[in-house]
């Protein structure tokens, strides 16, 4: 059973459009994160979420937008898509709320190209 | 705010040799130390980790790292490099007591690639 699952696997798409990315665990864990992993790889934190409280990056634009149905999924909402939002985009979820300590379980990432 | 700096993007090692692999960070308390491996096209997979205790951990595969705090440093070696070990990685760090400002999670190192040569 995969832990952590993202679709799509692969998204292609134009300027201007909204696209919605989805992520799901089946581990029960508490918390989830979104990363963005850019063209070298860089990885930084975008959000994390628990049934309690959303934590925005400061710098992640509002376009981007999570939105969690319940505790196993965070899905992620970008509008009016721009060309450097392309990028691979990973979900991520940790046991209990607010352990820095816990490991952070990745799914396999979604590719977003933005034409 | 917390960094991390890995020394050297690149890193080509051959077979059956040692593995070294550099990072440091920069944090205002002992933060909580992660190695991540990330093959081609996949997401990323703990090797290990340092919380509190033992200051060298093993993780998985055979590979190990060392918390120094004198040096702000978490290095991850192998004493025997494997083909199947060539893939990037990611040190990264959290924040033991919530300093406050942007997302709780990790903040990653820019990643290592490692090459293995026959």
């Amino acid at each position: 059973d995969t832990a952590v699952s993202q679709t799509p696997k692969y998204l292609v798409t134009q300027m201007g459009n909204d696209k919605s990315i989805k992520c799901e665990q089946n581990l029960g864990h508490d918390t989830m994160y979104w990363y963005k992993q850019d063209s070298k790889k860089f990885l930084k934190i975008m959000f994390s979420y628990n049934n309690k409280e959303l934590i925005i990056n400061e710098t992640v634009p509002n376009r981007f937008s999570p939105k969690s149905p319940d505790k196993a999924h965070l899905n992620l909402h970008i509008n009016s898509l721009e060309l450097g939002d392309s990028a691979v985009y990973f979900c991520a979820s940790s046991q209990g709320s607010r352990r820095p300590q816990e490991t952070q379980y990745f799914g396999p990432g979604t590719r977003l190209l933005v034409l | 705010a917390q960094s991390v700096t890995q020394l050297g993007s690149h890193v080509s090692v051959s077979e059956g040799a040692l593995v070294l692999l550099r990072c440091n960070y920069s944090s205002s308390v002992p933060p909580y130390l992660f190695w991540y491996v990330q093959y081609p096209n996949q997401g990323l997979q703990l090797l290990l980790k340092y919380t509190t205790g033992a200051t060298l951990v093993k993780g998985i595969n055979g590979f190990e790292a060392e918390f120094k705090k004198s040096e702000t440093s978490f290095h991850l070696t192998k004493p025997s490099a494997h083909m199947s070990d060539a893939a990037e990685y990611f040190c990264a760090v959290s924040d033991p007591g919530y300093s406050g400002g942007g997302a709780d999670g990790l903040t990653f190192g820019k990643g290592t690639h490692l090459i293995i040569q026959p």
